[in-house]
């Protein structure tokens, strides 16, 4: 079983700071990961999906980048709402889905 | 504009059963897999069980294999989770998911809350 580690598992900023989000995998998934945010009460969204790509509607400071192993979401210019939990997903073994334990962007 | 609406959560005691559906509208069902997912009280996001669009071929997390089954109604555009030999580890939010033609879940229902305590 591939398991995923988030890093850190809290971060502190401020608005329109910029926040680098790491998750780091057991083995290769090649760029098979994805990224979501959940906001309190809601459900997660989709933000990135292949490492990289932007889902439809996500604003362009939303930015995923890595593969195979490393893997690194960064939001540029913080906005009140992307205070949230953050989730990667890989689907290596898809349709399973294994979930990172979440990087909480908590305002500082 | 895509929409999943789960229903079907409650208050069930231990070893009990319930029933979750998950009623889908704005894509072509029949062409995704879809996708269980849940969430214990505080905690992060675990998958539970996917379904192929023709809901010939089921798949589950160990946690949950022989106990819960996933099946789906193309006819009506809905899926279902049944959910057998309830725990008090199965408390959790249930939401569905659809997958991506990327292979990420694109869209999530709101998701229903399941609470299995004495």
């Amino acid at each position: 079983e591939i398991v995923l580690t988030q890093s850190p598992a809290t971060l502190s900023l401020s608005p329109g700071d910029r926040a680098t989000l790491s998750c780091r995998a057991s083995q290769s998934v090649g760029s098979s990961l994805a990224w979501y945010r959940q906001r309190p009460g809601q459900a997660p969204r989709l933000l990135i999906s292949d490492a990289s790509s932007r889902a439809t509607g996500i604003p362009p400071r939303f930015s995923g980048s890595g593969s195979g192993t490393d893997f690194s979401l960064t939001i540029s210019g913080l906005e009140p709402e992307d205070f949230a939990v953050y989730y990667c997903q890989h689907r290596r073994n898809w349709p399973r889905g294994t979930f990172g334990q979440g990087t909480k962007l908590e305002i500082k | 504009e895509v929409q999943l609406l789960e229903s079907g959560g409650g208050l069930v005691q231990p070893g009990g059963s319930l029933r979750l559906s998950c009623a889908a509208s704005g894509f072509t069902f029949t062409n995704y897999v879809m996708n269980w997912v849940r969430q214990a009280p505080g905690k992060g996001l675990e998958w539970v069980s996917g379904l192929s669009g023709g809901g010939g071929v089921t798949y589950y997390a160990d946690s949950v294999k022989g106990r819960f089954t996933i099946s789906r109604d193309n006819s009506n555009n809905t899926l279902y989770l049944q959910m057998n030999s309830l725990r008090a580890e199965d408390t959790a939010v249930y939401y569905c998911a659809k997958d991506s033609p990327h292979g990420a879940f694109d869209f999530w229902g709101q998701g229903t809350m399941v609470t299995v305590s004495s």
